[in-house]
């Protein structure tokens, strides 16, 4: 069982670009949520989904978009790219709600350039 | 706004002293608080939770409804407890609008 997976590990893009992270898990969780991690800032969220067909915008859901269409899946994706973008990236998931425990992923390390 | 602050970015201890790493929230209900540990080169996860009154590896949380705390303790430090260490609260707790999580304190203990 892997659990909850992000690819790819890290990334440097120019800035304008378009990126696309990865998130997928494999315990059927309703919930599935996306973090920004920054330095002193702890961290943020981005955008969530309750269950598969749902989204909503988190706390910082600017430049940002994500689509939920099955359960397993939850990509994040940049249209284009600006250096404040530049961050630590985690998707989790949780059974259900944010009152549950969340399950996070390892992580992608991402560098606009 | 609703937040969960965490006074100290960096907090060094020796090996065998005790540890507290504070957080305080502003939620005026009865809040879900957690405490979420991140080992080096290893994904955040739970340490543990308000709800369920455990201990793991030695550390217990109180909640302070009066102080609004939820500090995180430790009697005797280990060099492997040196990790960040992030308090958590959903804000509301049916509402999947937003989970806040504080900066983060950054633990150190010195062998």
């Amino acid at each position: 069982i892997a659990g909850i997976t992000q690819a790819p590990t890290s990334q440097i893009l120019a800035a304008g670009r378009r990126m696309t992270l990865r998130c997928t898990q494999d315990m059927r969780h309703n919930a599935m949520y996306w973090y920004r991690q920054d330095l002193g800032l702890g961290l943020r969220l981005i955008h969530y989904s309750n269950t598969a067909g749902t989204t909503g915008k988190g706390e910082v859901p600017d430049g940002y978009s994500v689509s939920r269409a099955n359960t397993d899946d939850f990509p994040l994706t940049l249209a284009s790219a600006v250096p404040s973008q530049t961050s630590v990236y985690f998707c989790a998931s949780s059974d259900s709600g944010l009152g549950d425990t969340q399950y996070f992923g390892p992580g992608t390390r991402l560098t606009v350039l | 706004a609703q937040r969960v602050t965490q006074p100290e970015k960096l907090l060094s201890v020796f090996k065998g002293a005790p540890v507290e790493l504070k957080c305080n929230y502003s939620y005026s209900g009865s809040p879900e608080l957690f405490w979420y540990v991140q080992y080096s080169r290893q994904r955040l996860q739970l340490l543990l939770r308000h709800i369920s009154r455990e201990s793991i590896k030695g550390f217990t949380a109180d909640l302070n409804k009066g102080e609004t705390s939820f500090h995180l303790k430790k009697p005797f430090a280990q060099e492997e407890d040196s990790a960040m260490y992030y308090c958590a609260s959903p804000t509301v707790k049916t509402s999947y609008d937003k989970v806040i999580f504080g900066p983060g304190t950054s633990l150190s203990v010195i062998p």
